[in-house]
């Protein structure tokens, strides 16, 4: 069965750091696209950031740009965020979801990691 | 403000049908890049509903469709259901952004 399974998420401070986990079972994760896609309380879906299989390109909405920091390591079948500078905009269940390619649909999504920033 | 825009909600009685659009521009879904929908049940996983403009995945019902015209595409739920009740989402490409990724805002189907 293919499972995504995300964790990281934790309550953090306004400026503080975050590194989430999707980890990947029931298939190789190599020749798949990730999406890590975030929902804010009370609004709608956002893809945060995209990493192309293998790790050849990057994607960052402009609102995570220069904060965040996606990366792979297929030999544990796991996608990272590093998260910086985070901003109370930044709260949310972050979501990981596969993809064939960057440009097509998300086929598999996990079931989400809370983050929540507070003082 | 999202690219693809979506109603906020809409509803309809079980038995009934309903549509919910996706309108875009000649940079995503007027280029003829296909359009995606998702189901989202708050708290859980979203669902892949229909995938490259009209396609259902296996498992989903046929009550779901999907079409495209021009820059909109369309979701509709025939024989509703009250387990229908969630947000649904279209997604594309578009070629002016320097992400790969578009998301419609979102729309709350409320059963009656």
């Amino acid at each position: 069965e293919v499972q995504l399974v995300e964790s990281g998420g934790t309550l953090v401070q306004p400026g503080g750091s975050l590194r989430l986990s999707c980890v990947a079972s029931g298939f190789t994760l190599s020749p798949y696209a990730i999406h890590w896609v975030r929902q804010a309380p009370g609004k709608g879906l956002e893809c945060v950031s995209t990493i192309s299989n293998k790790g050849g390109a990057t994607y960052y909405a402009d609102s995570v740009k220069d904060r965040f920091t996606i990366s792979r390591d297929d030999s544990e079948n796991t996608v990272y965020l590093q998260m910086g500078s985070l901003r109370d905009e930044d709260m949310g269940v972050y979501y990981c979801a596969r993809g064939v390619a960057v440009t097509t649909y998300f086929d598999h999504w996990g079931q989400g990691t809370l983050v929540t920033v507070s003082s | 403000q999202s690219v693809l825009t979506q109603p906020p909600s809409v509803s309809g009685a079980p038995g009934q049908t309903v549509t919910i659009s996706c309108t875009g521009s000649s940079s995503n879904i007027g280029a003829n890049y296909a359009v995606h929908w998702y189901q989202h049940i708050p708290g859980t996983a979203p669902k892949l509903l229909i995938y490259g403009d009209t396609n259902r995945p296996s498992g989903v019902p046929a009550r779901f469709s999907g079409s495209k015209s021009g820059t909109s595409a369309s979701l509709a739920i025939t024989g509703l259901q009250a387990e229908d009740e969630a947000d649904y989402y279209c997604h594309s490409y578009d070629n002016s952004l320097s992400g790969p990724v578009v998301f419609g805002g979102g729309t709350k189907l409320t059963v009656l």
